[in-house]
């Protein structure tokens, strides 16, 4: 079946523009994460969410970042005033959400180049 | 704070020699481990997991690791490299059983022909 997709697959935009990257869920999928990827950083957590429950924004670096999921389904996540240091690889992951600990699919991810 | 360590951000092994890749956690609860793979353009794909079972965990493409509590490690090993392992790998702890996922800085993984 279909995996989780995420578009734009690379985004080139200019300090201080904002930027939505989005995530498709595989379908049936409850639980959706965002994470980032980075030189220098790694892989960092940034939010989860899970069915109706308020989500866990304890990995959002900054009051620019910003995610919603409209739908249990779809999520957008959002960065405004874009800085170079937000340059990263965007990765998206569902699950289940049926239990734990569960296997996250993760996404292709978004290339963002803020420059 | 839980924390994956990764020793050797690069590794180069022959082709059909042992692969070893190094992961030691800090927990203060009983985790669990995870080690995903990422080819190169890729997305990330879960190799094996320890969910507090068998501490030697079977994964796919061969690869095995066993999780030790008394040396808190969880090394990923498989007996004969491919050509097709060359990815980087990622070692992940989800602490106490919750979704988030905390992972270590990634070993890129050579194989040589």
């Amino acid at each position: 079946g279909a995996g989780v997709s995420q578009s734009p697959s690379n985004k080139v935009t200019e300090k201080g523009k904002d930027v939505e990257l989005r995530c498709d869920p595989i379908s049936g999928h409850t639980a959706l994460y965002w994470y980032r990827q980075s030189l220098g950083q790694g892989l960092e957590f940034l939010i989860y969410f899970q069915g109706n429950s308020a989500p866990d924004k304890s990995g959002l670096p900054s009051d620019r970042f910003s995610a919603e999921r409209t739908g249990g389904s779809v999520s957008t996540l959002t960065i405004q005033r874009t800085q170079q240091e937000d340059s990263a690889v965007y990765l998206c992951a569902s699950s289940l959400g049926n239990g734990s600990p569960e296997t996250q699919y993760f996404g292709p991810g978004t290339r963002l180049l803020v420059l | 704070a839980q924390s994956v360590t990764q020793l050797g951000s690069h590794v180069s092994v022959s082709e059909g020699a042992l692969v070893l890749l190094r992961c030691n956690y800090s927990s203060s609860v009983p985790p669990y481990l995870f080690w995903y793979v990422q080819y190169p353009n890729k997305g990330l794909q879960l190799l094996l997991k320890y969910t507090s079972a068998a501490t030697l965990v079977k994964g796919i493409n061969g690869f095995e690791a066993e999780f030790k509590k008394s040396e808190t490690s969880f090394h990923l090993t498989k007996p004969s490299a491919h050509m097709s392992d060359a990815a980087e790998y990622f070692c992940a702890v989800s602490p106490g059983g919750g979704n988030k996922l905390v992972f270590g800085a990634g070993t890129i993984l050579r194989v040589k022909s």
